[in-house]
């Protein structure tokens, strides 16, 4: 159980264009996900979190023209990197938040991550 | 907001020894300390987490330490393995339902590699 995946796992594309990255629980709902993103060898950096049926939370210094994110379902959030540029190159991962209840630990899974490059 | 501070950056142990790596948190509201293992490429894995109703948390041969007074907690790897050799992140956040609630903070990584 507590699977999530991403789609597409790897992605290449010509500057100026957008990208559309999927992230689904394939095994729950997840009225909560979160995008983050990683360059090589860092760690990951939380870019916004998505809230089912309302707008993604942003953080500080992340442009959210730039980084769209919809969360239409309770099963899947996108993010769509916009007129993307080669410093948006990255390792793009996505994990959704299983809701444990009143008495547990809500847990993020992760998906497998999406790798951007941008020419 | 939280800060998590990760050390050893590379941390390099013979096979069969353990291996520790410790953390320290800023935000003395952060009540759940995950950590996770990362292949090259791969997505992060979680291995163990505590709350910090627990000082310590136990897994075979993982096991966690957790010391809210002085917001540090640390992973300890007994008789580490070549397949132990990976990225380890610890993390912290908070149960809330609102406010920021369930945001995650990584660490740095440590580089760990188990050699023959």
């Amino acid at each position: 159980g507590a699977v999530v995946s991403q789609h597409p796992s790897w992605v290449i594309c010509k500057s100026g264009t957008s990208v559309k990255i999927e992230c689904r629980s394939l095994d729950f709902q997840a009225t909560t996900m979160f995008w983050y993103r990683q360059f090589p060898k860092q760690s990951l950096m939380l870019m916004a979190t998505s809230n089912e049926g309302s707008k993604a939370t942003y953080e500080q210094g992340v442009e959210k023209d730039k980084f769209l994110i919809n969360h239409a379902s309770l099963t899947l959030s996108t993010l769509t990197v916009t007129s993307a540029h080669p410093e948006d190159s990255s390792f793009y991962i996505c994990s959704a938040l299983m809701d444990a209840g009143v008495f547990g630990t809500d847990t993020q899974y992760f998906g497998p991550g999406t790798r951007l490059t941008v020419l | 907001g939280e800060n998590v501070e990760q050390h050893p950056s590379t941390l390099s142990v013979q096979e069969g020894d353990s291996a520790v790596i410790k953390c320290t948190y800023s935000d003395s509201a952060s009540n759940y300390f995950p950590w996770y293992k990362q292949e090259l490429g791969k997505r992060p894995q979680l291995i163990i987490d505590i709350r910090s109703n627990v000082g310590e948390k136990k897994d075979q041969r993982i096991a966690v330490t957790l010391n809210k007074t002085a917001k540090h907690f640390s992973l300890h790897i007994t008789e580490t393995q070549p397949e132990d050799s990976a990225v380890y992140f610890c993390a912290a956040s908070w149960d809330g339902v609102t406010g920021g609630g369930n945001k995650l903070t990584f660490g740095t990584g440590t580089q760990l590699k188990v050699e023959l």
